[in-house]
C-alpha cells in the first residue's frame, strides 16, 4: 500500500524553527517529485515547496522562499521541511504529496506558530 | 500566476440528484505536451485531501463512477451523478500545468 507519513509538527514560538519529515513506503520513492502543500486552519490548500527524483531541483511559493528548506533522503524514502524564521500565518496542516499531480498524501502533520 | 476560480462556494443538494462545480483558470491549462493537468480533489471532514481527476476526465482507481471530469482550454466541471451522503466534503480543482502549481478557493458540497 502506497503510504505517506508526516511528522514534526507542534507549537513554536514566532521566529523559531521546526523541521517536518515525511517517510514513504509502498512505492520506489526514488521515481517521484514530492511536494509540501499547507492549509491554515479553515482556509483552503496552499502549495508550498517541491523537489524533484534525485533532489537536485527545489522550488518555493514566494511566501516562503528564503526561510523553508525542502530536501529528501532516497535511501531512507524521506522528504524533509526545514522552517526557519516562522510566522503566525505558517499555522497550518503540512501535508506531503506524491508526484507533480498529487496523486496521494498524508495525513498531516499541524504546525501552530504562537507566542 | 494562474488563478484558478471555483464556483459555487457552497452546494446544498439533495441526496440522489446531481451536483456540478466550475473551475476556470486565467490562463489556458493545455501544456506544451499537449495534456491538459487539471485535478480534482475531495477532502472529506477531518481527512486528507484525497485526488478523485487527473488530466480533466481520468478517474483515479476506487473513484466511483458516479465522479466525472470534463471540459478544456480554461473552463472545467466536476459532476457527481447522483450525490450520496458519503460525498460531503470541500472539493478542490488544482492546475499543475504552469509553474506555480495552483488551487481554486474550494467549493462546499453539503446535504440539504
Amino acid at each position: 500500500e502506497v503510504q505517506l507519513v508526516e511528522s514534526g509538527g507542534g507549537l513554536v514560538q514566532p521566529g523559531g524553527s521546526l523541521r517536518l519529515s515525511c517517510e514513504a513506503s509502498g512505492f520506489t520513492f526514488s521515481n517521484y517529485w514530492m511536494r509540501w502543500v499547507r492549509q491554515a486552519p479553515g482556509k483552503g490548500l496552499e502549495w508550498v515547496a517541491n523537489i524533484n527524483e534525485d533532489g537536485s531541483k527545489q522550488s518555493y511559493a514566494d511566501s516562503v522562499k528564503g526561510r523553508f528548506s525542502i530536501s529528501r533522503d532516497n535511501t531512507r524514502n524521506s522528504l524533509s521541511l526545514q522552517m526557519i524564521s516562522l510566522r503566525a500565518e505558517d499555522t497550518a496542516v503540512y501535508y506531503c504529496a506524491r508526484g507533480p499531480n498529487l496523486d496521494t498524501w498524508g495525513q498531516g502533520t499541524l504546525v501552530t506558530v504562537s507566542s | 500566476d494562474v488563478v484558478m476560480t471555483q464556483s459555487p462556494l457552497s452546494l446544498p443538494v439533495t441526496l440522489g440528484q446531481p451536483a456540478s462545480i466550475s473551475c476556470r483558470s486565467s490562463q489556458s491549462l493545455v501544456h506544451s505536451d499537449g495534456n491538459t493537468y487539471l485535478n480534482w480533489f475531495q477532502q472529506r471532514p477531518g481527512q486528507s485531501p484525497r485526488r478523485l481527476i487527473y488530466k480533466v476526465s481520468n478517474r483515479d482507481s476506487g473513484v466511483p463512477d458516479r465522479f466525472s471530469g470534463s471540459g478544456s482550454g480554461t473552463d472545467f466541471t466536476l459532476t457527481i451523478s447522483r450525490v450520496e451522503a458519503d460525498d460531503v466534503g470541500i472539493y478542490y480543482c488544482m492546475q499543475a500545468t504552469q509553474w506555480p502549481l495552483s488551487f481554486g478557493g474550494g467549493t462546499k458540497v453539503e446535504i440539504k
